[in-house]
């Protein structure tokens, strides 16, 4: 267990719809990561916040947006949803600014687009 | 669990021999590395890291190469164990601070 937690597990939903996931990174963990993962494009990185600000953007679609909290838990927002935005969405956490350090990845949510 | 990257790369091994898993990278600025370990219906797990300024390191069980003259990495497993199955990802830092490049992971299966 990484310590960092997603919910939910699974998601279906139907094209052009809008979805919410969430992510709380370790305990003491500021930076929190978005990756997706899809079978034909492997893990892409998507953006990562640090202590409630945007830090690093990656390939991450215009539908799609982060935030993260002050208590600094996150969520993505993925809208008009896609057929080809089904995938894995990871959330990953490290304790300082710098995306050197160690990532710990949460378990993942399960985005199915019908 | 999903099975993610049907159409992985797998290398098979029997239980007790060594492993080595290749990745090559793109961009000859890259200065720092991961191995990630996925098993199935988890996320990726940190396994060893490596900076460009060193050409081994090594973990637990396992050993990083870097060859920077033709951009390889590999991930050397020893004394494999059915628990080594899984996905192993490289993941390359292209641009400091800013986001990881992952290659398209191979599968390691561990026969008995």
């Amino acid at each position: 267990d990484s310590g960092v937690t997603q919910t939910p597990k699974h998601l279906i939903t139907a094209t052009g719809q809008r979805v919410t996931l969430r992510c709380s990174p370790r305990s003491g963990d500021l930076s929190v990561y978005w990756y997706q993962q899809s079978l034909d494009q492997g893990l892409q990185f998507l953006i990562q916040y640090y202590n409630g600000e945007e830090r690093a953007k990656g390939n991450i679609l215009e539908r799609f947006s982060a935030q993260q909290f002050p208590d600094l838990h996150s969520e993505l927002n993925l809208s008009s949803l896609e057929l080809g935005d089904s995938a894995l969405y990871f959330c990953a956490s490290s304790d300082g600014p710098q995306n050197t350090e160690t990532q710990y990845f949460g378990p993942g949510t399960r985005l199915l687009v019908l | 669990g999903e099975s993610v990257g049907l159409h992985l790369p797998t290398l098979s091994v029997q239980e007790g021999d060594n492993s080595i898993i290749n990745c090559a990278y793109s961009n000859s600025a890259s200065d720092y590395f991961i191995w990630y370990k996925q098993e199935s219906g988890k996320g990726p797990q940190f396994i060893i890291d490596i900076r460009s300024n060193m050409d081994k390191r090594q973990g637990q069980r396992v050993t990083v190469l870097l060859n920077k003259t033709v951009k390889h990495l590999s991930l050397q497993i020893a004394a494999t164990q059915p628990g080594d199955s899984a996905v192993y990802f490289c993941a390359e830092n292209r641009d400091y601070g800013q986001n990881f490049v992952f290659g398209p992971g191979t599968r390691l299966s561990v026969l008995p």
